[in-house]
This record gives structure tokens, sequence and C-alpha cells, in this order.
């Protein structure tokens, strides 16, 4: 079975400053990685995602995320922050372990993300 | 082009009512899935329906249900509510045939149970 970690519940920084969330993901196949993101009353958006093309991935909003099997993560970055960026992050997994149920992600427990002015 | 639109989007129920939320995916896409988001458990799956057939169901008691329609749409069903259902419940849909192929989510239904 696969699973996300996603360490620290809260990440707080500095508008301008660098933004990293940390993903990791445990499975035994090759995963399919997703970032979204989750403004307050909202539904989910996808910043970006992982599909074994590339791994660096550039997303929306000057996100990326670099995919390292090596250390099973799959970290989300952005140089310089800014206050529209506040908001609950997710990192979701998807592996053809689930057969053909594609509409199945397993996510994060989130991160939520506070720009300070 | 339109996205995933959830109704309603706040309701509030009495513990032993049951409710039904609707989702109407993306045109043209055949997949559904519903997920219920609370801050205790976070964001967990559901069920998905894929062509009017449910193709995979999480780990939730029987008294959540839900089907699909011949236009893909889909309701979801929670009977004998319970206070622990408090939640937002989000529909999200796919083309359904892609394993690489990103879920779009609604805005949720917030259901309150008192």
């Amino acid at each position: 079975a696969q699973s996300v970690t996603q360490l620290g519940s809260h990440v707080s920084v500095s508008e301008g400053a660098l933004v990293l969330l940390r993903c990791n993901y445990s499975s035994s196949v090759p995963p399919y990685l997703f970032w979204y993101v989750q403004y307050p009353n909202q539904g989910l958006q996808l910043l970006l995602k992982y599909t074994s093309a590339a791994t660096l991935v550039k997303g929306i909003n000057g996100f990326e995320a670099e995919f390292k099997k090596s250390e099973t993560s799959f970290h989300l970055t952005k140089p310089s922050a800014h206050m529209s960026d506040a908001a609950e992050y997710f990192c979701a997994v998807r592996t053809n372990a689930g057969g053909t149920s594609y509409g199945k992600l397993t996510f994060g427990q989130g991160t939520i993300l506070t720009v300070h002015p | 082009k339109a996205g995933v639109t959830q109704t309603p989007r706040y309701l509030i129920k009495t513990r032993g009512q049951q409710v039904t939320l609707s989702c109407s995916p993306i045109s043209g896409h055949r997949s559904v899935s519903w997920y219920q988001q609370t801050p205790g458990q976070g964001l967990q799956f559901l069920f998905e329906y894929f062509s009017e057939t449910q193709r995979n169901k999480g780990n939730f008691p029987g008294r959540f249900s839900g089907r699909q329609f011949s236009n893909s749409r889909s309701e979801m069903n929670v009977s004998t509510l319970e206070l622990g259902d408090s939640a937002l419940y989000l529909c999200a849909s796919t083309g359904g045939w892609s394993i690489t192929g990103e879920l779009f989510f609604g805005e949720g239904s917030r259901l309150t149970v008192l």
C-alpha cells in the first residue's frame, strides 16, 4: 500500500523568502505524485504533478518540485513567497497497484503555509 | 469549460437524518470520486464511480453510498447521520482512463450534523 508523509503541519515564512514544503512517499511500485493547494472554503487545485517524464517538475504560480527516488521524496519549493501563497498544501500519490481506479489518491495530512509581511 | 459543481455548498442536519449530495463533473469526464475532509482525519477516499459502476471503495461504513447516472453526474448519500459525519465532502472528476490524469475538485459540500 502507498502512503504519504508531509513533514510539518505548519510552515511560516516571510514574504520574499524561500518556501520548502516536504513530502515523502512510500510505495512498492513506481508512484505518480501530485501537489494540490487549498484556499479557505474552496476545493483543491492542482499545482503540479510527477508522471516520470522528468524529475524536476514546474507548476503554476512559480512552484516546482523534484522527484528523488533514492530519498523517496517530492518536496515542493518556491524561490520567493508571496502573501497570496498562504494556504494549505497537500501532497498525494497514486500507483497502478490500485488497478484502474484512477480516482483514488492517497493524501498527506497537509501543511498550512503562513506568509508574514 | 465549466468546472466540477457540487450542491448544496452548506447544509445542517440532525443526528439520525439522511443527506444526499450532488456532483456534476467536468464535461467529458467519466470518473467521479468522493472524499471526506475533516481536521482530524484529513482527506479520505470514499468511493469512485466510472461509467455508472463503482470502481473502488474506501474504508467507510455502509451508511455511505453513492451512485452515478448516465450523464456522469453523481450523488452520495449518508444515512443515519452521526456527529462524526460533520465534514467537508469533496467531489473530484477525471477522464478515468489515464493513471497520470489529475483530479479536478469541486468546492465541496460542508455538512454540519447537530
